[in-house]
């Protein structure tokens, strides 16, 4: 039963490198979504999906890239980082043709950029 | 645009002390209410959550919160808090379309 899986837990990058952030879940979701976490400011939706092939821009989109090849994955693109993106990022599924707001989170994934 | 306020952000309670939290929001359709939790060091859990009907829905371990459409309020309520309650609790707000909107969030602190 897992639900909602992230990876990698941790990463440290340096100011330029790219990366992806990895999104699975398994509960045939067809809602997927990705936020960032910092002090003092909630949860922020970065990008969401409501299917296969379709995204969406959330609240602080830039310097992000979704794809959505299948239901299961949604993985997060860096592609230059920035320090200001040092944060926690978590990944968020829900019920997409019925969907109520209610999410089931990943653990989430910390990045910090030097 | 749509927002969440959390009026706490940090609240320290003795056990068994009593709970409230505040939480209003900015939008005049609609909504779908949301109490979110988070443990150090985990993911976010849903508390309880708010559809229609009753405007007093009740959740898990004890929590409950009321919906008062006319004050664009859902309070978190728990009669008597634990040391276990430490955690960080989120309202979120879904209005309309395929955004959930969260507030800033309040940190409990409970002391033993």
């Amino acid at each position: 039963n897992a639900g909602v899986t992230q990876t990698p837990k941790f990463q440290v990058l340096k100011t330029g490198q790219s990366m992806t952030l990895q999104c699975a879940q398994d509960m045939n979701h067809e809602y997927m979504s990705w936020y960032r976490q910092d002090p003092g400011m909630g949860l922020r939706l970065i990008h969401y999906s409501v299917g296969a092939g379709i995204t969406d821009q959330g609240e602080v989109p830039n310097g992000y890239n979704v794809s959505r090849s299948t239901t299961e994955d949604f993985p997060l693109r860096l592609l230059s980082a920035a320090p200001s993106q040092t944060s926690v990022y978590f990944c968020a599924s829900g019920q997409g043709t019925t969907f109520t707001g209610e999410l089931f989170f990943g653990e989430g994934s910390r990045l910090t950029v030097l | 645009a749509q927002s969440v306020s959390q009026h706490n952000h940090h609240v320290i309670l003795s056990e068994a002390a009593s709970l409230e939290l505040g939480c209003n929001y900015s939008y005049g359709g609609t909504v779908n209410l949301f109490w979110y939790v988070q443990y150090p060091g985990q993911h976010l859990q849903l508390l309880l959550k708010y559809f229609s009907g009753d405007p007093l829905v009740k959740g898990i371990k004890g929590f409950e919160a009321e919906f008062i459409k006319s004050k664009f309020s859902f309070n978190l309520r728990k009669p008597s808090v634990q040391w276990s309650d430490t955690a960080e609790y989120f309202c979120a707000v879904r209005a309309g379309g395929f955004k959930t909107i969260f507030g800033a969030g309040t940190r409990l602190f409970v002391k033993a």
